[in-house]
């Protein structure tokens, strides 16, 4: 499709409950990117991928999260044992490569909503 | 280290009023991409324009209008007779030239067009 696919829009979990989101990229588009937003401001980068393989994980809080874009299924990013500050949305977006492998135009999803009470 | 400065939290304006939103970047890369993006109340991001470091023309679309200034690393945004539907939060955003790195992104503002 032409639009990047994120589930589920929001989502509710306990402290110390795991939380799963998903995203399926626009179709020929080679990149994944999550994204946290807190409150409407700031964009933290988490992670890209390149087809199934990390790109780049520098944004990537190592001990409670992961992703994974697995081939013919959407990419997901799980949060084990979560925290009252993971509560934000959490945007994916996809893109091409540009000319010469160079950047390109990132296409957001719509967001998921977590809510960590 | 890549930083992208928007000054401005919020601005407020009455339709109608020209409004120019601001946005310094710091690079040490000869060769990035900014870009400058909406986010309506409805939460999405809206991609608004991309332009590459040797492109230093300015762009008009519609009523909207950027001045990318690399003396003064700046890319700003102006809006021409704003409308109320253009309240949202704005991003301004830079990524190093290669597919894959991180968008680097503003802190944001957020433009309130009261009618």
């Amino acid at each position: 499709g032409e639009e990047v696919a994120q589930t589920p829009k929001h989502l509710v979990r306990g402290e110390g409950q795991k939380a799963k989101l998903y995203c399926a990229p626009i179709k020929g588009h080679s990149y994944v990117f999550w994204y946290q937003q807190v409150l409407k401001n700031e964009f933290k980068f988490l992670i890209s991928f390149q087809n199934e393989n990390v790109f780049d994980e520098t944004g990537m809080p190592k001990e409670r999260f992961s992703a994974k874009c697995l081939p013919n299924s959407p990419c997901s990013l799980e949060i084990q044992a979560t925290k009252l500050e993971d509560s934000a949305v959490y945007f994916c977006a996809s893109s091409k490569a540009g000319p010469l492998g160079g950047a390109n135009v990132l296409t957001f999803g719509a967001g998921s909503r977590l809510t960590v009470l | 280290a890549q930083k992208v400065t928007q000054a401005q939290t919020e601005i407020s304006v009455v339709e109608k009023e020209d409004v120019t939103l601001d946005c310094v970047y710091e690079t040490r890369d000869t060769t990035y991409y900014l870009f400058w993006y909406k986010q309506p109340p409805s939460g999405e991001l809206v991609f608004l324009i991309r332009r590459n470091s040797f492109d230093e023309q300015n762009e008009i679309s519609g009523r909207y209008s950027w001045n990318f200034q690399k003396s003064t690393s700046s890319f700003n945004f102006t809006i021409t007779a704003s409308q109320v539907v253009d309240s949202a939060v704005y991003f301004c955003a830079l990524s190093e030239n290669q597919a894959g790195t991180a968008l680097i992104f503003g802190k944001g503002t957020t433009l309130s067009v009261s009618s």
